[in-house]
């Protein structure tokens, strides 16, 4: 079975300070996502990655960054964290026709 | 651009009730489509998927026909279980490169079903 493991399940941390959420697939896969999700607004995709070093926005890249150093590992960055990053983040992996998601970290920023 | 649209939510419905959500969506050409379905706690998992119109996707008893002409994808269920409560996205892939495509999702439906 495929498996995408996120860092940290829930994670509090307060605004301004720089945060990390780290994903792991261990499928070999070479597209990654990172996607937020909020109520009412279904998901929406944050960055994406269709190779190792290699990156591209998605429709709300404002306040992240993206680190892909790794084929299997996918890293989300919030420079300096505020409270309207208050949210659910899913990872997924994605193989030729099938994308696989992560358990979510739920990220609070006091 | 691409778009999904989810019949509002929290839909409550007791045990064995007929479901319907309801879902359009807004593409250039042909995508597929796809119901993705998150329980209580955990990440989203691949409920069902259609590839073309006409196709009907199904799996642990929902079904949704993908609907070219009124471009739809509405996900029913003939009797609902407890076990159903959760909360469920309906979704599009768009991209030129199947493999490298990207999913758009609705706004997601919360369903809660009461014994």
């Amino acid at each position: 079975d495929v498996k995408v493991t996120q860092s940290s399940r829930y994670l509090v941390k307060r605004t301004g300070e720089k945060v990390f959420l780290e994903c792991v697939q261990d499928m070999d896969h070479e597209n990654m996502f990172w996607y937020r999700q909020d109520p009412g607004l279904g998901l929406r995709l944050i960055y994406f990655s269709y190779d190792v070093k290699m990156k591209e926005k998605g429709d709300i890249p404002e306040g992240y960054s993206v680190s892909r150093e790794k084929k299997e590992r996918f890293s989300l960055i919030l420079e300096s964290a505020s409270t309207n990053q208050t949210s659910m983040y899913l990872c997924a992996s994605r193989s030729f026709s099938h994308t696989y998601f992560g358990p979510g970290t739920r990220l609070t920023v006091t | 651009g691409n778009s999904v649209t989810q019949m509002e939510g929290p839909v409550t419905l007791s045990e064995e009730a007929f479901l319907t959500i309801n879902c359009t969506y807004t593409a250039t050409g042909y995508p597929s489509l796809f119901w993705y379905v998150q329980y209580p706690g955990e990440g989203l998992q691949l409920l069902l998927k259609a590839t073309k119109a006409d196709d009907k996707g199904s799996n642990k008893g929902f079904e949704a026909t993908y609907r070219k002409e009124t471009t739809s994808f509405h996900l029913e269920k003939g009797s609902v279980q407890v076990s159903d409560s959760a909360v469920y996205f309906c979704a599009l892939s768009e991209g030129r490169i199947q493999g490298a495509q990207k999913l758009v999702f609705g706004q997601g439906t919360r369903l809660t079903i009461n014994p």
